[in-house]
């Protein structure tokens, strides 16, 4: 049963312009919201958050966006490096009872930035 | 500050065999999450270890199992090896598996069974 999902397995951007992914949720139980990046033969890192209180978190280029009434968050990065081209996770985790530590992933989304 | 470590970084085995992972968390993280990363499934949650007890557990069969110790490193452990447990394994750290505490990622072990 996927809790997190991303429809979107591949965007492509050219240099400079905005990306835009997507993420959709089911579970109304998350209270936090994280993005991960992803590079081939590397662990995830770890990109931006947001708690479900809040609608929007700013860290430089990348900015997260969440509509809890729609339960859909997004990531933006502006403007876009061809250094983003990554693997993208979005990740949600519920902070309370038995599933503390455990982070529910999507199953990411390629984006190639292109100059 | 070391990050995540993983031992083995490959491993081949075959079918029916058991296989021993390592991590050592960042130091003073308390919290070690396992996860299996495939094409099929994405990432996928084993379990979660906080000062050496099992807080929670994915839906994996029995024959995956871990174990953490008082320095907080922590081993996965897979029985009786199955095609289909070919994967990418990663472990995560964290102080407390809370949700503001990020989790920080090693760089994972990539299993192969033949």
């Amino acid at each position: 049963d996927q809790q997190v999902k991303q429809n979107s397995p591949s965007l492509s951007v050219q240099e400079g312009r905005i990306s835009i992914l997507n993420c959709d949720y089911t579970n109304s139980m998350f209270d936090y919201f994280l993005w991960y990046k992803k590079y081939p033969a590397e662990g995830p890192t770890f990109l931006i958050s947001i708690s479900s209180i809040k609608d929007k978190n700013e860290d430089g280029r990348f900015t997260v966006f969440l509509n809890k009434s729609a339960k859909h968050l997004s990531l933006h990065i502006v403007p876009s490096q061809p250094g983003d081209s990554a693997v993208y996770f979005c990740a949600a985790i519920v902070d309370r009872g038995s599933t503390l530590g455990r982070l529910y992933f999507g199953r990411g989304t390629q984006l190639t930035v292109w100059p | 500050k070391a990050g995540v470590t993983q031992t083995p970084r490959y491993l081949i085995k075959t079918r029916g065999q058991q296989v021993t992972l390592s991590c050592s968390p960042i130091s003073g993280h308390r919290s070690v999450s396992w996860y299996q990363q495939t094409p099929g499934q994405g990432l996928q949650f084993l379990f979660e270890y906080f000062s050496e007890t099992q807080r929670n557990k994915g839906n994996f069969p029995g024959r995956f199992s871990g174990r953490q110790f008082s320095n907080s490193r922590s081993e996965m452990n897979v029985s009786t090896l199955e095609l289909g447990d070919s994967a990418l394994y990663l472990c995560a750290s964290s102080l407390a598996g809370r949700a503001y505490d990020t989790q920080y990622f090693g760089p994972g072990t990539r299993l192969t069974v033949l």
